[in-house]
C-alpha cells in the first residue's frame, strides 16, 4: 500500500457542486499539505497543517477549505466548484524538522465542467 | 508571487549528454533546497537535496551546485538517459512559521532522446 493515499484519483464534477478530496497517510508524520498543480505553474500550496489543531492557509486558499480529522487524515473541500479549479491536486506529508523529505500521494485529477 | 524561479521550462538532451536546470530565489532565509522528479501519473519524489552550508552535492549522475551569494542553485544530470525523461522541480523551504512547506519552481520538462 502507498504511504500517502489520495481518493478519488479522478473526478469530474459540475460547477457549483461541493466536492471533497481525501488524503490518508501511514508515515506517522504530523505535517500534511495540499498542493495544486497546473501546467506551467508548478505546485502551489493551498493549505497546510502542523497537527490536528493547527491548520494554515497557503498562497492560494481562496475557494478551498480543509479538515484534519486525525493525524493520518487531511481532506480538501471545494465548497462550490468552479471551472478554474480544474487541476491536479496533491497531498503531501513531512516529518518534523528542516531537512526532511516530503512524500506525495499519486494525485487527484479534478475536472469542473 | 513565485518565490523560486526555474528555467528552462523544457529541455531536450541527447542520450549521454548533460542536462542542466537552473533555479534562483530571493529569500535568504531559505535553508533547504531539494529537487523533485515527477513522472506521468505519479506524485513528485525527492531526487536530491542540499543545504546552504555546502556548494555542491553529488549522488550518482545527479549533482546540485549551490551559489549562496548569487542565490542560485542548479541540477546537473550527467550521462543523461531516456529513463531520466520527467518533469523536475526545484524547491526551497523556509525555517519559520510556514510549516516547512516547500516553495516550488514552475518545473522543467526534460526529454532525453535515444
Amino acid at each position: 500500500d502507498a504511504d500517502v493515499t489520495q481518493t478519488p484519483r479522478n473526478r469530474i464534477t459540475k460547477t457549483g457542486k461541493r466536492i471533497m478530496l481525501e488524503c490518508s497517510q501511514t508515515k506517522g508524520h504530523d505535517r500534511m499539505y495540499w498542493y495544486r498543480q497546473d501546467p506551467g505553474l508548478g505546485l502551489r500550496l493551498i493549505y497546510y497543517s502542523f497537527d490536528v489543531k493547527d491548520i494554515n492557509k497557503g498562497e492560494i486558499s481562496d475557494g478551498y477549505s480543509v479538515s484534519r480529522q486525525a493525524q493520518a487524515k487531511f481532506s480538501l473541500s471545494l465548497e462550490s466548484a468552479i471551472p478554474n479549479q480544474t487541476a491536479l491536486y496533491f497531498c503531501a506529508t513531512r516529518a518534523g524538522g528542516e531537512y526532511t523529505e516530503a512524500f506525495f500521494g499519486q494525485g487527484t485529477r479534478l475536472t469542473v465542467v | 508571487q513565485q518565490q523560486v524561479k526555474q528555467s528552462p521550462q523544457s529541455l531536450i538532451v541527447q542520450k549521454g549528454g548533460i542536462s542542466i536546470i537552473n533555479c534562483a530565489y530571493e529569500n535568504t532565509a531559505f535553508d533547504y533546497f531539494p529537487w523533485y522528479q515527477q513522472v506521468p501519473g505519479k506524485g513528485p519524489a525527492l531526487l536530491i537535496a542540499i543545504r546552504p552550508d555546502v556548494s555542491e552535492k553529488k549522488e550518482g549522475r545527479f549533482t546540485i551546485s549551490f551559489n549562496k551569494s548569487a542565490k542560485q542553485f542548479s541540477l546537473h544530470i550527467m550521462d543523461s538517459q531516456p529513463g531520466d525523461s520527467a518533469t523536475y522541480f526545484c524547491a526551497a523551504t523556509l525555517n519559520s512559521n510556514s510549516g516547512y512547506a516547500l516553495n516550488f519552481g514552475k518545473g522543467t520538462s526534460l526529454l532525453v532522446t535515444p
